[in-house]
């Protein structure tokens, strides 16, 4: 099984725009979380998504926003950025990963790293 | 509210030494306990977790932890660092598999030749 795959990587851009970035969790897995990782705030839960609805949610604005499609695959949306929204995005799928060693938990993809400027 | 301390947000060690990490959570719950590994530019990779039963988890590249509630302690450690272990760790707590993780601020672990 492929890992989990978060696209695109980098991403630039300048305060007000929106950006949507996507996450595809590793096959069979049905919950998808996103956490935000920044220098001063660490590592910050968005939001967790489980067949289509939002299961849970963190301490973020209204401007944060996501999504779960049929194929479990999810998107994330920032509207009106701000220069504070620059970080390290951060999908993880929860499930058996594909070696099977570590049973079920959750498995991290390798973020996008947005930039506002 | 849940939370994780890890102390120290810098660790240095010699190469060959003995690597331990500490993190202590807040809870009342027996919480599930896990350990990740950052390098530069990449995701989170688990090394190890604690859910029930034994208390001394084994993890992947010879990590291991041990859970105490007493303290409500889930130190890392390593007998012997190797120059591949130095990453950032994260302690992270959780009170439902699968569900929202709570994670330390992390500690950078560097290894002196």
């Amino acid at each position: 099984k492929a890992g989990v795959t978060q696209t695109p990587r980098y991403l630039i851009k300048t305060r007000g725009q929106q950006v949507t970035l996507s996450c595809s969790p590793i096959s069979g897995h049905r919950s998808v979380s996103w956490y935000q990782q920044t220098p001063g705030q660490g590592l910050q839960f968005l939001f967790e998504y489980f067949s289509e609805t939002q299961r849970n949610k963190g301490n973020f604005p209204g401007r944060f926003s996501g999504r779960q499609f049929s194929n479990s695959r999810s998107e994330m949306n920032v509207s009106t950025l701000e220069l504070g929204d620059s970080a390290l995005y951060l999908c993880a799928s929860s499930g058996v990963g594909t070696s099977g060693l570590m049973g079920e938990t959750q498995y991290f993809g390798p973020g996008t790293r947005l930039l506002v400027l | 509210a849940q939370s994780v301390t890890q102390l120290g947000s810098h660790v240095s060690v010699s190469e060959g030494a003995l690597v331990l990490l500490r993190c202590n959570y807040s809870s009342s719950v027996p919480p599930y306990l896990f350990w990740y590994v950052q390098y530069p530019n990449q995701g989170l990779q688990l090394l190890l977790k604690y859910t029930t039963g034994a208390t001394l988890v084994k993890g992947i590249n010879g990590f291991e932890a041990e859970f105490k509630k007493s303290e409500t302690s889930f130190h890392l450690t390593k007998p012997s660092a190797h120059m591949s272990d130095a990453a950032e760790y994260f302690c992270a707590v959780t009170y439902n598999q699968g569900g929202k993780l709570i994670f330390g601020q992390g500690t950078e672990l560097s290894v002196k030749p």
